[in-house]
């Protein structure tokens, strides 16, 4: 996980809350990426940003948003318009798509 | 679904038994990767193979590429307790992202 941190490990959101996951790396890549991921299923892409200032939805990116104003964090927002939040969400980052880095992880659980 | 395909869903042997995993997708790819998850953490990468190569090699994992099938095959050797783990392939279409697969589950009975 070195290079890459999310934070928190645990999150726990109510119905109707936007909540807001934190990822930061130091490892110097222009390319970040957010994945979900539910119990027993691989990972599907939520949002990608390639450079500062500009991001791309994935798969996934209704009830999500993303900004990226400094190369170092991507951080992503969980709203209320997304009525399944409740998953395994990880972020990653690369320099090219030859190799990406990936954090410990968030798990967010909604009450 | 734009996902890869991974089979077995999940693997179980003994140590020092040898471990195959198989992946297939569905169009023309610039490379497919590896990646292995241990319980409730992030992934790390394995290997990489490009469009171009047929096998590949990285301590005691073997890769393999079929470009005509569009399947690809990891081969651990001689497994150890400590590689039980999800294993997940994942495609670079040339969209600037990967496309992960469903993984493979393997246990790895000491």
């Amino acid at each position: 996980d070195g290079g890459i941190t999310q934070s928190p490990k645990y999150l726990f959101r109510k119905e109707g809350q936007n909540v807001t996951l934190s990822c930061e790396q130091n490892l110097n890549h222009d390319a970040m990426y957010w994945y979900r991921q539910d119990p027993g299923q691989g990972l599907r892409l939520i949002y990608y940003s390639q450079i500062v200032n500009d991001f791309q939805k994935g798969d996934i990116a209704e009830g999500y948003s993303v900004s990226r104003e400094k190369k170092e964090s991507f951080p992503l927002t969980v709203t209320s318009a997304q009525k399944n939040p409740t998953a395994f969400y990880l972020c990653a980052s690369g320099q090219g798509v030859d190799e990406q880095f990936f954090g410990p992880g968030t798990r967010l659980t909604v009450l | 679904s734009q996902q890869g395909e991974e089979d077995p869903q999940a693997l179980s042997i003994q140590e020092g038994e040898n471990a195959t995993m198989n992946c297939s997708y569905k169009t023309s790819i610039n490379n497919l990767q590896w990646y292995r998850q241990n319980s409730g953490r992030g992934l790390v990468h394995l290997i990489l193979i490009r469009s171009n190569e047929r096998e590949k090699h990285s301590g005691r994992l073997r890769v393999t590429l079929d470009t005509s099938k569009k399947s690809s095959s990891l081969l651990i050797t001689a497994s150890r307790a400590a590689d039980t783990a999800s294993y997940f392939c994942a495609t670079d279409w040339g969209l600037n992202k990967l496309v992960f697969g469903a993984g493979t589950i393997l246990r790895v009975k000491s």
